[in-house]
């Protein structure tokens, strides 16, 4: 299995900031993942992070909006930028283990007013 | 879009065996079939998966039909811990595609 920890848990951000979460994983992994879990809602993927290259959006999320950093194989950022009541969500990252078992963080619960 | 459709909810009582059915009748043969619970407020926990052959661990068995369009997640005794939302999700091994679709409500009643 696999230790992550996601910063902050929670947080209440005013709307208009930005708002960083970090990842970190106990041991090295080349995938990591992003999703984003609105209120009442399945997961939904936003980027895949892997270290040593661009990270890979998926349709209706922009680097531009949800930043993302890789600088090595156990740590990545999120970044949600000018935040509105709509990204009032739980942002979780996951990691592919040897086994291809992946795993998740306990999320990040993220309240914009 | 999910490749897995499963039923919205279900009960179970407790101590009673739980079978959370999904189909995944476009599944490839290259793709595996992973099942998660995402218990409230929590992330999701990974419970098994598997590729065509049965497979048990401690959580659970996943039980795949021949012809691989379906699949049967079994908790052998439900207990109230168990009430969470399973997902069914099929992926390709090392890809990022990785797609949750609506999930199934177990609730474990005593």
């Amino acid at each position: 299995s696999a230790v992550i920890s996601q910063k902050p848990s929670r947080d209440i951000c005013q709307r208009g900031t930005s708002l960083t979460i970090q990842c970190q994983v106990d041991s090295q992994v080349t995938m990591m993942f992003w999703y984003r879990q609105q209120p009442g809602q399945s997961l939904t993927l936003i980027a895949t992070a892997n270290q040593g290259s661009e990270a890979t959006y998926e349709s209706g999320f922009v680097i531009d909006k949800f930043p993302i950093s890789r600088p090595n194989l156990t740590f990545s950022t999120l970044t949600v930028s000018n935040m509105s009541p709509e990204d009032s969500s739980i942002y979780l990252c996951s990691v592919v283990m040897p086994g291809n078992t992946i795993y998740f963080g306990e999320g990040s619960w993220l309240t914009v007013v | 879009d999910a490749k897995t459709t499963q039923p919205p909810s279900m009960d179970c009582a407790e101590g009673r065996a739980a079978n959370l059915p999904c189909n995944h009748s476009t599944i490839s043969g290259n793709e595996y079939v992973y099942w998660y619970r995402q218990i409230h407020s929590q992330g999701p926990q990974y419970i098994i998966h598997g590729l065509k052959n049965n497979e048990t661990n401690e959580m659970a068995s996943l039980i795949i039909t021949e012809d691989r369009k379906s699949s049967t997640l079994i908790l052998p005794h439900a207990t109230l811990r168990d009430t969470a939302v399973y997902y069914c999700i099929v992926r390709v091994v090392n890809s990022d595609d990785m797609r949750f679709g609506a999930g199934t409500r177990l609730t474990v009643k005593p």
